[in-house]
């Protein structure tokens, strides 16, 4: 069982690289998020699709860009990478719809961006 | 302020051990509330789910306190795989979507 699948895993970027970081569920899910992990703080939501063709931004979107072409995959871009982007990106999805999220979010096992 | 405040930890037990860690909360608008788990550079994963009246699973008991804005976690009989670091998580309605606000996480390290 698949579940959630990122990649890449690791990546290390120059100042100004662009990249784009997949993602793909295999569980029939609605939603899909991107969070940012950084150490001493929470998890800080990037974007968010409720569905297909559909996305909204969350907490932290400046410098991202995202794209939900199908329900299976939801792509996060980072067009000029800067050095506070350095962190852990984790993809995620849910069954219920973002405004009824239960809470419990299945999530990827991270990709780790180091920005030079 | 944190919206999700956690103590950092570590918490350093001996397997067989009772710990609890608190998380204290700023936003009284929070509808509910979550503890995930997160071994060490991996995903997160749903531990429980934590309501008004309390809830147990197993040897992890979770608690809500609205009145005082905190929600704590209990362990009892502390095993190795324990080991691991518990993010408290809370879920607040806004700007359309059902917003989950993850502290910084508590780790805990069981040794025999």
């Amino acid at each position: 069982n698949a579940g959630v699948t990122q990649t890449p895993k690791f990546q290390v970027l120059k100042t100004g690289q662009s990249m784009t970081l997949q993602c793909a569920q295999d569980m029939n899910h609605n939603s899909m998020y991107w969070y940012r992990q950084d150490p001493g703080m929470g998890l800080r939501l990037i974007y968010y699709s409720a569905s297909e063709g559909t996305t909204d931004k969350g907490e932290v979107p400046n410098g991202y860009n995202v794209s939900r072409l199908n329900k299976r995959e939801f792509s996060l871009r980072l067009e000029s990478a800067a050095p506070s982007q350095t962190s852990v990106y984790f993809c995620a999805s849910s069954t219920r719809r973002p405004r009824a999220n239960t809470g419990e979010l299945f999530f990827g096992e991270g990709s780790r961006l180091t920005v030079l | 302020r944190k919206e999700v405040e956690q103590d950092p930890g570590p918490f350093n037990v001996p397997e067989g051990a009772t710990v609890a860690f608190n998380c204290t909360y700023s936003n009284s608008a929070s509808q509910s509330f979550f503890w995930y788990r997160q071994d060490c550079r991996k995903e997160p994963k749903l531990l429980m789910s934590v309501y008004s009246s309390g809830n147990e699973d197993g040897r992890f008991t979770a608690q809500l306190n609205r009145a005082s804005q905190y929600i704590s976690l209990l362990i009892r009989d502390s095993k190795l795989s324990d080991s691991a670091t518990y993010l408290c998580v809370g879920a607040l309605l806004s700007g359309g979507y059902n917003k989950l606000i993850f502290g910084a996480g508590t780790r805990l390290a069981v040794h025999p």
